[in-house]
């Protein structure tokens, strides 16, 4: 089973900051997802990324396959940012099924 | 589009009730699949399906049935509901079985 960690699991951080929540998991994969849950519960994808960078308004994912690293970034980040961020990997040996991290709460202060 | 609807968002059960989660989406998204969220823990697949009429396990599918009679809906039927099943309960849609995600809102289920 691939194992998924994400690190830090709390994150604090004052408007304006540069956040970087990682991603490591251990068995190679052909994608990953960087996921955003809500305070309200309600989940949505954010990237879907095989190799190099991407980049969405204020938030860049980044992903090194050799190194089994993914790094989510948030530059300028603002309290609406405030969220439960999560990677997901497919589990080994079967693409159509993920595995998900613990997910890192940020907490964006005013 | 209404993306993927989830129903009821709230229930509450006794121990040894049955019932079914319901989950529609109207992307034309041939796999959907079923989650469970607890506390400390990442979410953990129950079951998934690639497309009408094919289900298969997750890694945690005992005392949940589901079946896949269309392409738009995925229930999943909670056959004698257990105080270990307490929990939030989320379902999703892609084209395909590792495309982006799109889930609904979730149903927080209680069993007393």
């Amino acid at each position: 089973k691939n194992e998924v960690e994400q690190s830090p699991q709390n994150l604090t951080a004052q408007e304006g900051e540069f956040i970087t929540i990682n991603c490591s998991y251990s068995v190679g994969i052909s994608a990953l997802h960087w996921l955003q849950q809500h305070p309200g519960g309600g989940i949505v994808s954010l990237f879907m990324l095989s190799s190099g960078k991407k980049k969405h308004g204020r938030l860049i994912a980044t992903i090194n396959i050799q190194e089994k690293h993914s790094s989510l970034h948030i530059t300028a980040s603002h309290p609406r940012d405030s969220a439960v961020y999560i990677c997901a990997v497919p589990a080994s040996g079967s693409a159509r099924q993920l595995t998900f991290g613990s997910g890192t709460q940020l907490t964006v202060l005013p | 589009n209404a993306g993927v609807t989830q129903t009821p968002k709230f229930q509450v059960l006794k121990t040894g009730q049955s019932m079914t989660l319901q989950c529609a989406q109207d992307m034309n998204h041939e796999y959907m699949s079923w989650y469970r969220q607890d506390p400390g823990m990442g979410l953990r697949l129950i079951h998934y399906s690639v497309g009408a009429g094919i289900t298969d396990q997750g890694e945690v599918p005992n005392g949940y049935n589901v079946s896949r009679s269309t392409t738009e809906d995925f229930p999943l039927r909670l056959l004698s509901a257990a105080p270990s099943q307490t929990s939030v309960y989320f379902c999703a849609s892609s084209p395909r079985g590792f495309g982006p995600q799109h889930f609904g809102d979730g149903t927080r289920l209680s069993i007393l």
